[in-house]
């Protein structure tokens, strides 16, 4: 069974800093991996996804991630984070033959003035 | 356009009794999913509708738990003799046609607590 490890579970850093959020992953076969971010008492929000080709991928409001299959990882980063980033962020992955989406636990992001 | 929606936004109700979540999906989705979230956990799968049937409920955790979704539109989770660890966020959401890797949509959610 697959399951997502997202090692931090908050993250502080100042405006304008980069921000990376981890995310690991574990399956035994191919995978599609998603960020959802969710802003305070609203819905969860797809950021982006890797379903093929290019490991890099790039998503909404400046976010990427980088897929490393070798590593079974698949980091979000930002170069420079504003105020209205501070969201709770989840990684999820999804087995390419179906099956349910596995969320991890969550990061919380507060950008700080 | 309209995103997904659910109601109530918040439920209290009192152990034992029968709560009913409403989902409403983006028109023209026919896959529909439940998750339940506890407080500091991400979201955990529940069930998954395609059109008007439950293509996988192995997330349900027991037989407390049902929901349907009759004209493959609409759905309601409804949970019989509730307990206080059924306390959560109830989340719902769409895509267009259920495939893998597909974007699921989500709703604001219904926080059950359960006194």
């Amino acid at each position: 069974a697959q399951s997502v490890t997202q090692l931090d579970s908050q993250v502080p850093v100042f405006e304008e800093a980069p921000v990376e959020l981890r995310c690991n992953y574990s399956s035994s076969v191919s995978v599609y991996l998603f960020w959802y971010v969710q802003y305070p008492n609203q819905g969860l929000q797809l950021l982006l996804k890797y379903l093929s080709g290019s490991t890099l991928v790039k998503g909404i409001n400046g976010f990427e991630a980088e897929f490393n299959k070798s590593q079974t990882s698949f980091h979000l980063r930002k170069p420079s984070v504003h105020i209205s980033d501070t969201a709770e962020y989840f990684c999820a992955v999804q087995k390419t033959s179906y099956d349910k989406v596995i969320f991890g636990p969550g990061t919380s992001l507060s950008v700080i003035p | 356009g309209a995103g997904v929606s659910q109601t109530p936004s918040n439920k209290v109700t009192e152990k034992g009794k029968y709560v009913e979540l409403r989902c409403d999906p983006i028109s023209g989705h026919t896959a529909l999913y439940w998750y339940r979230q506890s407080l500091g956990q991400g979201p955990e799968f529940l069930i998954y509708f395609q059109g008007t049937g439950a293509a996988d409920d192995s997330g349900l955790p027991n037989d407390r738990f049902f929901a349907v979704r009759p004209e493959g539109s609409v759905s309601t989770l409804k949970i019989q003799r509730t307990e206080r660890g059924d306390s959560a966020v109830y989340l719902c959401a769409s895509s267009l046609s259920g495939r893998e890797g597909e974007t699921q949509y989500f709703g604001p959610g219904t926080r059950l607590l359960v006194l």
